[in-house]
């Protein structure tokens, strides 16, 4: 079976400080990926996506960059954190094969920014 | 106009109660359909996907209107554990093409069960 996984859990950054979170899934191939970030009360917003190595689409503007360097691993990064960086971030994959699929999430990283 | 919108919650409700839940979207391009729920300080999680024809999953019960652009949500006799929020999410697509996968989700439901 296919399983995701995020790290780490819980992250406190000083602004201004680098940002690295990885993403990884297990037990299937080509998968699409994405990040999203849920700012607190509000909803997801997608912020990345990727359908291969190397390939990356951003949704919005921000102080974020994605990179996929292999075909399961997907990796958010900040040079220097904002305050509004702060916020739930979730790695999602689906099946290329099927771009009508839900998306499965990780466990997600929450990251205050201080 | 927002690209996925539902009922503004919270909706607070007894156990053994019937609630639905109501959303709208935008993008008449889109093919398919679901509903997550999400615990407060987790991930979203897949409850159902939403089909043409309507689909039911015990006491859960997901409906389509394409011409309307709606779906809902009905939850049949509440329990406490049905407390979370409730999230509608539609694909991003564009034309039928569109391989990206990218599905965009409501702000979300609150729902909130009582004893």
């Amino acid at each position: 079976s296919q399983t995701i996984h995020q790290w780490p859990a819980t992250l406190v950054q000083p602004v201004g400080s680098p940002l690295s979170l990885e993403c990884t899934v297990e037990g299937t191939s080509n998968p699409n990926l994405y990040w999203y970030r849920q700012a607190a009360g509000r909803g997801l917003q997608l912020l990345f996506y990727s359908v291969g190595i190397g390939q990356i689409s951003s949704e919005v503007p921000q102080n974020l960059s994605a990179s996929r360097p292999q075909d399961r691993q997907f990796i958010l990064s900040s040079k220097k954190l904002l305050l509004s960086d702060s916020g739930f971030y979730l790695c999602a994959w689906t099946p290329r094969a099927s771009s009508n699929s839900p998306l499965h999430f990780g466990n997600g990283t929450r990251l205050t920014v201080t | 106009r927002k690209e996925v919108e539902q009922d503004p919650g919270p909706f607070n409700v007894p156990e053994g109660a019937t609630v639905a839940f109501n959303c709208t979207y935008s993008n008449s391009a889109s093919q398919s359909f679901f509903w997550y729920r999400q615990d407060c300080r987790k991930e979203p999680k897949l409850l159902m996907s939403v089909y043409s024809s309507g689909n039911e999953d015990g006491r859960f019960t997901a409906q389509l209107n394409r011409a309307s652009q709606y779906i809902s949500l009905l939850i049949r006799d509440s329990k406490l554990s049905d407390s979370a929020t409730y999230l509608c999410v539609v694909n991003a697509a564009t034309a039928f093409w569109d391989n990206t996968g990218k599905l965009i989700f409501g702000q979300g439901t609150t729902l909130q069960v009582k004893p």
